[in-house]
């Protein structure tokens, strides 16, 4: 099993330019999110899905567009990149069922906004 | 929403002492509570966690504990090693969202010789 991985691991933007992060798991994990990683504020949750065709905001969506249109992929749209959006992306997967709540992270995406 | 407080922000230990890091948070419908691990350049990855129905668990040399009541929860290193140094972050959800943890602002450890 490859577990959760994400493309690209680098990225410069422009401001303005969009891109999609990718990500995608192969442990049929229900449960998908994204989170950013800045310096000194922890991870903080952009967008998270309980299931196919299920995502919802976290705590900073702003900027940020997501859909899940199969179990394994889930893919974080920038509409417009701000420098603002300069940060670490990490993916995370978690089985859905009651007794493991373990979120796995893939290996990040490093961006940079210009 | 959830709040997650960590401290401290940078720990410093002798190779062999205890290191203690704490956590408070503020949603008392949280009742999961997960500790990572995540060397320099590596992705977050899951050391010890914790239910609210028990209040100490261990492994091997590390413990993590929660009082409920108070709303806090605390990581607990024995016989530091170098390899223990790291940022560690906790965090805390609802078990019946566990794909929206919210996280405290980390803990960086170093274990000097």
């Amino acid at each position: 099993n490859a577990g959760v991985t994400q493309t690209p691991k680098f990225q410069v933007l422009k401001t303005g330019q969009s891109m999609t992060l990718q990500c995608a798991q192969d442990m049929n994990h229900e449960y998908m999110s994204w989170y950013r990683q800045d310096p000194g504020m922890g991870l903080r949750l952009i967008h998270y899905s309980v299931g196919a065709g299920i995502t919802d905001q976290g705590e900073v969506p702003n900027g940020y567009n997501v859909s899940r249109s199969t179990t394994e992929d889930f893919p974080l749209r920038l509409l417009s990149a701000a420098p603002s959006q300069t940060s670490v992306y990490f993916c995370a997967s978690s089985y859905s069922g009651a007794g493991s709540y373990e979120q796995y992270f893939g290996p990040g995406t490093r961006l940079t906004v210009t | 929403g959830e709040n997650v407080e960590q401290h401290p922000s940078t720990l410093s230990v002798q190779e062999g002492d205890s290191a203690v890091i704490k956590c408070t948070y503020s949603d008392s419908a949280s009742n999961y509570f997960p500790w990572y691990k995540q060397e320099l350049g590596k992705r977050p990855q899951l050391i010890i966690d914790i239910r609210s129905n028990v209040g100490e668990k261990k492994d091997q040399r590390i413990a993590v504990t929660l009082n409920k009541t108070a709303k806090h929860f605390s990581l607990h290193i024995t016989e530091t090693q170098p390899e223990d140094s790291a940022v560690y972050f906790c965090a805390a959800t609802p078990t019946g969202t566990a794909s929206k943890l919210t996280f405290g602002t980390g803990t960086r450890l170093q274990v000097t010789l």
